[in-house]
C-alpha cells in the first residue's frame, strides 16, 4: 500500500521568503510523485511530477522538488514566495502496473503568504 | 481549450434523496477518475474508467454509490439515499492515455455536495 504524509497542515511565510512544504511517502515499489495546487473554488492544478527521469524536478510558477529515495521525501520548494502562491498544496503518489495511475493524496498544506 | 467541467457546482440534498453529479472530461481523454474530498482532507480515489469500461471501483464507499460512462465521454456519479457522511466535494479528473501513471490528470472544479 502507498501513503503520503505532509508535515504541517499550515505554513506561513513572508513575501520573498523561502517556501518549503514537506512530503514523505511510503511505497513498496518505485513511486511516481506529484505536487498539485488548489486555489479556492478551483480544481487541482499540477505543479510538477517525478517520473524517475531526474531527481530534481522543476515545475510551474518557480516551484521545484527533489526526490530523495534515502529519505523517502519529495519536498516542494520555491526560493521567493509571492502573494499569489497562497493556496492549498497536495502531495500525491501513484505506482505503475494495474493501478491505472490512481492517486493517493496527502492531507494538504495551506500556504499563507504575508506582505 | 476547454478543461474538465462538472455540474452542478453546488448541490444540497436532504438525507435520503438521490443525487447525480456530472463530469465532462477533456475531449479525447481516455481515462476518467472520480475522487471524494472531505472537508480538510486530501482527495480520495473512488473509481476509474477507461473509455466506457469501469476498471476499478475499489474506492466506492458503499453500494449506494454508482458511476457510469456509457459512451466513453461524459460520466455520472450517482449517490442513492444520501447520508450526511456523503457531504464532500466530488472531483472528476481526466487524462489522455490508457491509465499510464505518468499521465497528467486534469481536474474539474468539483461539485460540493451538502446533505442535510
Amino acid at each position: 500500500a502507498q501513503s503520503v504524509t505532509q508535515l504541517g497542515s499550515h505554513v506561513s511565510v513572508s513575501e520573498g521568503a523561502l517556501v518549503l512544504l514537506r512530503c514523505n511517502y511510503s511505497s513498496s515499489v518505485p513511486p511516481y510523485l506529484f505536487w498539485y495546487v488548489q486555489y479556492p473554488n478551483q480544481g487541482l492544478q499540477l505543479l510538477l511530477k517525478y517520473t524517475s527521469a531526474a531527481t530534481l524536478v522543476k515545475g510551474i510558477n518557480g516551484f521545484e522538488a527533489e526526490f530523495k529515495k534515502s529519505e523517502t521525501s519529495f519536498h516542494l520548494t520555491k526560493p521567493s514566495a509571492h502573494m499569489s502562491d497562497a493556496a492549498e498544496y497536495f502531495c500525491a503518489v501513484t505506482k505503475g502496473g494495474t493501478s491505472y495511475g490512481k492517486l493517493t493524496f496527502g492531507q494538504g498544506t495551506i500556504l499563507t503568504v504575508h506582505p | 481549450g476547454a478543461g474538465v467541467s462538472q455540474s452542478p457546482r453546488y448541490k444540497v440534498a436532504k438525507r435520503g434523496q438521490d443525487v447525480a453529479l456530472r463530469c465532462d472530461p477533456i475531449s479525447g481523454h481516455v481515462s476518467l477518475f472520480w475522487y471524494q474530498q472531505a472537508l480538510g482532507q486530501g482527495p480520495e480515489f473512488l473509481t476509474y474508467f477507461q473509455n466506457e469500461a469501469q476498471l476499478d471501483k475499489s474506492g466506492l464507499p458503499s453500494d449506494r454509490f454508482f458511476a457510469e460512462r456509457p459512451e466513453g465521454s461524459v460520466s455520472t456519479l450517482k449517490i442513492q439515499r444520501t447520508q450526511q457522511e456523503d457531504s464532500a466535494v466530488y472531483l472528476c479528473a481526466s487524462s489522455l492515455g490508457f491509465g499510464d501513471p505518468v499521465d497528467t490528470q486534469y481536474f474539474g472544479p468539483g461539485t460540493r455536495l451538502t446533505v442535510l
